[in-house]
């Protein structure tokens, strides 16, 4: 069974430029997550995927923005890249329960160092 | 909004020592997991716990919701738990994890 499959591992830009970030839940899983984490601090949410639709956001800038596939496969865009926006993607998946006591299972993160 | 608080920020162990590890929140939470971060940032699953008490082999969890607080207790710990442990919580009417603070392990031989 594969857990959370994230892409690609490494990333290097350029300010000013867009980038993508993929994301596989795990098997069984229809929710993805996805949460920033800068250099020393925790995972910060950034928004929550279900049925194709963006269902939470955290506090993030327009400048993110995402996508679910029917398969339920998740991308994270970032557009105008600054400095700031270094640090590592992490993206969680889980299951849309009833009542939503779910367990977030993460991938291995993508590392972003903005240029 | 809600606040969560871990205990000790950073803690130094011999191997074979034992360690608790605390997590305090302000609000009522849905859910609770604790998470161990490797040096490489990967977060791996060690309970998820709204309340009561789990074990793992050398690791156990006890979460009492109504005093707000959940423990995480080490046993006979090893150089490979090093790294970060995260605690976060789910607050009701969402879906997102609030992480705590994280408290930072190093097992020296």
């Amino acid at each position: 069974d594969a857990g959370v499959t994230q892409s690609p591992t490494h990333l290097i830009k350029t300010r000013g430029q867009q980038v993508t970030l993929r994301c596989s839940p795990k098997s069984g899983h229809d929710t993805v997550s996805w949460y920033q984490q800068a250099l020393g601090q925790g995972p910060q949410f950034i928004f929550q995927y279900y049925e194709e639709e963006e269902r939470q956001r955290g506090n993030f800038p327009d400048r993110f923005s995402g996508h679910q596939f029917p398969n339920y496969s998740s991308e994270l865009n970032v557009n105008a890249l600054l400095l700031g926006d270094s640090a590592l993607y992490l993206c969680a998946s889980s299951a849309w329960g009833h009542p939503r006591n779910t367990e977030a299972f993460f991938g291995q993160g993508t590392r972003l160092t903005v240029v | 909004g809600i606040q969560v608080e871990q205990s000790p920020p950073d803690l130094i162990l011999q191997e074979g020592a034992n360690s608790t590890l605390r997590c305090n929140f302000s609000d009522s939470v849905n859910n609770l997991q604790w998470f161990h971060q490797n040096p490489w940032g990967q977060l791996i699953n060690l309970f998820y716990i709204p309340s009561g008490t789990k074990q793992n082999g050398r690791l156990s969890a006890t979460t009492v919701a109504t005093e707000r607080y959940s423990l995480l207790y080490i046993s006979s710990s090893q150089t490979t738990d090093s790294g970060v442990y995260f605690c976060a919580v789910v607050i009701y009417n969402t879906d997102k994890l609030i992480f705590g603070t994280g408290t930072r392990l190093q097992v020296f031989p």
